[in-house]
């Protein structure tokens, strides 16, 4: 089964900097898809942005990009000019092909942006 | 608008007796799933259901059960409920086996066992 590794328990940022959260992922599919949620103070758990492992472009979405390195098992999301409505957990997630596309999330990083 | 709707969004229930996690999806999706959620362990699978009539033992199966009756609706069953099994639960529904499309999320279920 595919593992999901989020080391960074919490981080703090001063508000309009940028931040970039660490995911690494273990899997033996050749082609797979890695995932970033963020979960709102409310719970709410809303998708992000997707990078399809045989695409070498890094996806953007607004204000969010992914730095992913392959050969690192790597998938780094980076917020550019972070708001104070940024603040919330975000979960690293891949998806299991083989297995009716069963998301395995990581432990998530709890972002606060201050002012 | 499509969406997953869960219910109890709390439930507090006692020791040994029974508790029903409901879920609805008006995606049309074949796949759904549940997840719970503690502090330092993110989301972890419980079981999942790739149509009506399916269930598949996730990660973390101990102690639950599922039943997916239609297309459209997927419980969590809890037999006989523990203190362990206080937690936030999430049902969230996928398209098929080949989708590249992502999850919908439901607003979670708190349970607490006392």
């Amino acid at each position: 089964a595919q593992k999901v590794t989020q080391t960074q328990t919490s981080i703090s940022v001063v508000e309009k900097t940028t931040v970039t959260m660490d995911c690494v992922y273990e899997t033996r599919d050749s082609s797979y898809f890695l995932f970033w949620y963020k979960q709102t103070a409310s719970g709410e758990i809303v998708f992000l942005i997707r990078q399809d492992s045989y695409k070498k472009k890094n996806a953007t979405v607004g204000h969010y990009s992914l730095n992913f390195q392959k050969p690192k098992s790597s998938i780094g999301l980076i917020i550019t000019a972070t708001q104070i409505e940024d603040s919330a957990v975000y979960f690293c997630a891949m998806r299991d092909m083989s297995n009716y596309n069963v998301l395995y999330f990581g432990s998530g990083t709890k972002l606060t942006v201050e002012p | 608008e499509a969406a997953v709707t869960q219910s109890p969004r709390n439930k507090v229930a006692v020791t040994g007796g029974k508790v029903t996690l409901s879920c609805n999806q008006t995606n049309n999706h074949n796949n759904m799933y549940w997840y719970r959620q503690d502090t330092g362990h993110g989301l972890r699978l419980i079981h999942y259901s790739y149509g009506a009539g399916s269930t598949e033992k996730g990660d973390i199966p101990d102690g639950y059960k599922a039943s997916r009756p239609s297309q459209e609706n997927f419980s969590l069953i809890l037999e006989l409920a523990t203190p362990s099994q206080t937690s936030v639960y999430f049902c969230a529904s996928g398209e098929g086996q080949g989708s590249n499309s992502d999850y919908t999320f439901g607003s979670g279920t708190r349970l607490l066992v006392i």
